[in-house]
């Protein structure tokens, strides 16, 4: 059964550092997703991207964010300069369809610890 | 704003026997989507369930059924026949079914914990 795959498994960055976090969705689908879960915490949803463009995102995803489809295959998050509480779960996801019963498909996630 | 309630941090069951995992939610929304995700410890998020709210009967999935209360705004996890491989987090989560472009708003989570 196909899958998303996120790399790193694990990512190790020092404060202010920039860090770029891979994702390769399903390749039938359209709908991408990235959210985040900082331990302990609940599944939080940072971003969805849909025709090479965002189509909504949460007060979580500001200006030191961002996200891109670089080569059709690939969905990457950026975060420009990293902060402590940046150290999450990130899971990146995909969907056949904005539909409300098109289940979203997610990634093994990446860890991500911000020294 | 939608809002997902797991009021149970932490459950056990023996395998072989049934558990109910609680889960409500808050919307003014009449047509949204209601879902059940399983967490193990290899961290990937794999679908149990899912339910559409204007069915009004409830979804089930080989050992896995809900119990849907729409005007309760409640939609519980049961667990038949518990096995060792069950053990995870749960997470119960929520989708507009309107113009979202399927942004899910999950629950706490319930960690599940199954006794030989």
């Amino acid at each position: 059964e196909p899958e998303v795959t996120q790399t790193p498994s694990h990512q190790v960055t020092q404060m202010g550092q920039e860090v770029i976090l891979r994702c390769v969705p399903i390749s039938n689908h359209l709908y991408f997703y990235w959210y985040r879960q900082i331990l302990g915490q609940k599944v939080e949803f940072l971003v969805s991207f849909y025709n090479n463009e965002i189509s909504e995102k949460s007060e979580i995803f500001d200006d030191q964010f961002s996200v891109e489809r670089p080569d059709g295959s690939n969905f990457t998050l950026k975060i420009r300069s990293t902060k402590l509480e940046d150290s999450a779960m990130y899971f990146c996801a995909s969907s056949v369809s904005r539909q409300g019963n098109s289940p979203l498909h997610f990634g093994n996630g990446t860890r991500l610890t911000v020294t | 704003a939608q809002t997902v309630t797991q009021s149970q941090p932490e459950m056990s069951v023996q395998e072989a026997e049934t558990v109910t995992l609680s889960c409500t939610y808050d919307t003014s929304e009449s047509d949204y989507y209601l879902f059940w995700y399983k967490q193990p410890p290899s961290r990937q998020m794999i679908l149990v369930i899912r339910q559409e709210a204007y069915k009004q009967q409830n979804a089930t999935e080989n050992r896995f059924s809900v119990n849907f209360q729409k005007a309760a705004k409640s939609f519980s996890l049961k667990i038949s026949d518990s096995q060792l491989g069950d053990a995870a987090m749960y997470f119960c989560a929520y989708r507009d079914g309107g113009t979202s472009y399927g942004k899910l708003t999950f629950g706490q989570g319930t960690i599940l914990t199954v006794h030989p």
